[in-house]
């Protein structure tokens, strides 16, 4: 099984600061397999990043992703007040299929 | 647009089974596999299985094996989950997601499914 480690867990920033997020592989990820969501509280998550650096439909062009191998990192480059939320990291790969990271919170600072 | 839509919140006894339905609008419901995910409160996301619509195969997280079905009815382009032999560990938001090659886009809104006596 494919462990994803986030970090920090909780990250305190003002908004028009940059925010940025690392998400590390216990073994290397094909970056076609790694995601990045978006979670509210009381919704569902939302897709950000598909493919490690890919913006979804929609999502504004201050986010973006990079990374390979083992090491990915969200980058939020100005924050806005509705960029507050947790983020979750995921990826598809051997048993179990797909796994997510344990989050990390964006809090305004 | 592409949407999910699940059934309500769920009260359960230990040992019971529930039943939660995905009820999916907007695109060709077989051309897409459904997977069910699932959040303990306050904790992350674990994923449980999914179905393809198409054939009704299915494949589980090791986990949740001989514990979970998922089916689906194409009549009405719902897919569902029912997980039996329920405990409280199983308290948690249910989510379904479409898959778009290997990433869940969009997600159902969720069902909260609370095991109590």
């Amino acid at each position: 099984e494919i462990v994803l480690t986030q970090s920090p867990g909780t990250l305190s920033l003002s908004p028009g600061e940059r925010a940025t997020l690392s998400c590390r592989a216990s073994l290397s990820v094909d970056s076609s397999y790694l995601a990045w969501y978006q979670q509210k509280p009381g919704q569902p998550p939302r897709l950000l990043i598909y493919g490690a650096s890919s913006r979804a439909t929609g999502i504004p062009d201050r986010f973006s992703g990079s990374g390979s191998g083992t090491d990915f990192t969200l980058t939020i480059s100005r924050l806005e007040p509705e960029d507050f939320a947790v983020y979750y990291c995921q990826q598809y790969g051997s048993s179990p299929l797909y796994t997510f990271g344990q989050g990390t919170k964006l809090e305004i600072k | 647009q592409v949407q999910l839509v699940q059934s309500g919140a769920e009260v359960k006894k230990p040992g019971a089974s529930v039943k939660v339905s995905c009820k999916a609008s907007g695109y060709t419901f077989t051309a897409y596999y459904i997977h069910w995910l699932r959040q303990a409160p306050g904790q992350g996301l674990e994923w449980m299985g999914w179905v393809n619509p198409h054939t009704g195969g299915t494949n589980y997280a090791q986990k949740f094996q001989g514990r979970v079905t998922m089916t689906r009815d194409t009549s009405v382009s719902t897919a569902y989950m029912e997980l039996s032999r329920l405990t409280s560990d199983d308290t948690a938001v249910y989510y379904c997601a479409r898959v778009l090659r290997w990433w869940f886009d969009p997600w159902g809104q969720g069902t909260l499914v609370t095991v109590s006596s």
